[in-house]
C-alpha cells in the first residue's frame, strides 16, 4: 500500500536559517505529491504540489522537487521566518477509480525563534 | 476566499455519549471527506461522500460512525457511542473535480 515517511520533529531553527524537512514515500502507480501546512488553530492548507517526476512545487519561498529515483519530496526554504512556525505534512495522492484520498505523513513541527 | 468551516472547535463528551461533528464544505464542491488525527499520530482517512452516498470508507469507520448531508450545505459525522480512543482531531475536507482537497480547521474531540 501507499505510505509516507517524514522526519520527526520538532525542528527548531533561528530566523533566516535554511530549512529542510525530509519526506520519502512508497506508492503503487504514479502519485501526486503534496506538502500541507497547519498553522496554530487552523486547518490543513495546501502549501505546494508536484504531479510528475522532476516537477518542482513552490509557494511562499518553499520548494520541493518530485524525485522518482529516490522516492522523495523534501521541503526546503532558504530563509525561514517566525511566521513559518507550523506543522508540515507530506502527502501523496494516487487516483484509484477516481478517488483521490491522500496518504499523510505524521507531520513535522517547525519552530522558528527570532 | 471560500473555506471549509467546522463546528465546534472543541467538543468534550462523556464516554458512551453520541456526538455530532459539523462541517460546511465549500459550496460548489462535490466530494466530501472526514479524517481524524489522534494526538501525535498520522492523519487518517475515515470516509468519503459523493452524490449523497458513501463512496469509500476505511476500517476505522465502523458501525459506530455515520455521515449525513442533511440539507445540501452541512456535512456531519456522528459517533453513536463514543469511546476513549475516539479522542482526536477530526478534519472535514471537500474538493471540486481534481485532486486537491480543502480542509477545515478541525474539531478536537475529547472523550472523558
Amino acid at each position: 500500500g501507499n505510505s509516507v515517511t517524514q522526519m520527526e520533529g520538532p525542528v527548531t531553527l533561528s530566523e533566516e536559517a535554511f530549512l529542510t524537512i525530509n519526506c520519502t514515500y512508497t506508492a503503487t502507480g504514479y502519485p501526486s505529491l503534496f506538502w500541507y501546512v497547519q498553522y496554530p488553530g487552523e486547518g490543513l492548507q495546501l502549501l505546494l504540489k508536484a504531479t510528475k517526476a522532476d516537477d518542482k512545487g513552490s509557494n511562499k519561498g518553499f520548494e520541493a522537487t518530485y524525485r522518482k529515483e529516490t522516492t522523495s519530496f523534501h521541503l526546503e526554504k532558504g530563509s525561514v521566518q517566525v511566521s513559518d512556525s507550523a506543522v508540515y505534512f507530506c502527502a501523496l495522492s494516487a487516483s484509484s477509480g477516481g478517488s483521490y484520498i491522500p496518504t499523510f505523513g505524521r507531520g513535522t513541527s517547525l519552530i522558528v525563534h527570532p | 476566499e471560500p473555506e471549509v468551516t467546522q463546528t465546534p472547535s472543541h467538543q468534550v463528551t462523556q464516554m458512551g455519549q453520541e456526538v455530532i461533528l459539523r462541517c460546511v464544505p465549500i459550496s460548489n464542491h462535490l466530494y466530501f471527506y472526514w479524517y481524524r488525527q489522534i494526538l501525535g499520530q498520522k492523519v487518517e482517512f475515515l470516509v468519503s461522500f459523493y452524490n449523497n452516498e458513501i463512496s469509500e470508507k476505511s476500517e476505522i469507520f465502523d458501525d459506530q460512525f455515520s455521515v449525513e448531508r442533511p440539507d445540501g450545505s452541512n456535512f456531519t459525522l456522528k459517533i453513536r457511542s463514543t469511546k476513549l480512543e475516539d479522542s482526536a482531531m477530526y478534519f472535514c475536507a471537500s474538493r471540486p473535480q481534481g485532486n486537491i482537497q480543502y480542509f477545515g480547521a478541525g474539531t478536537r474531540l475529547s472523550v472523558l
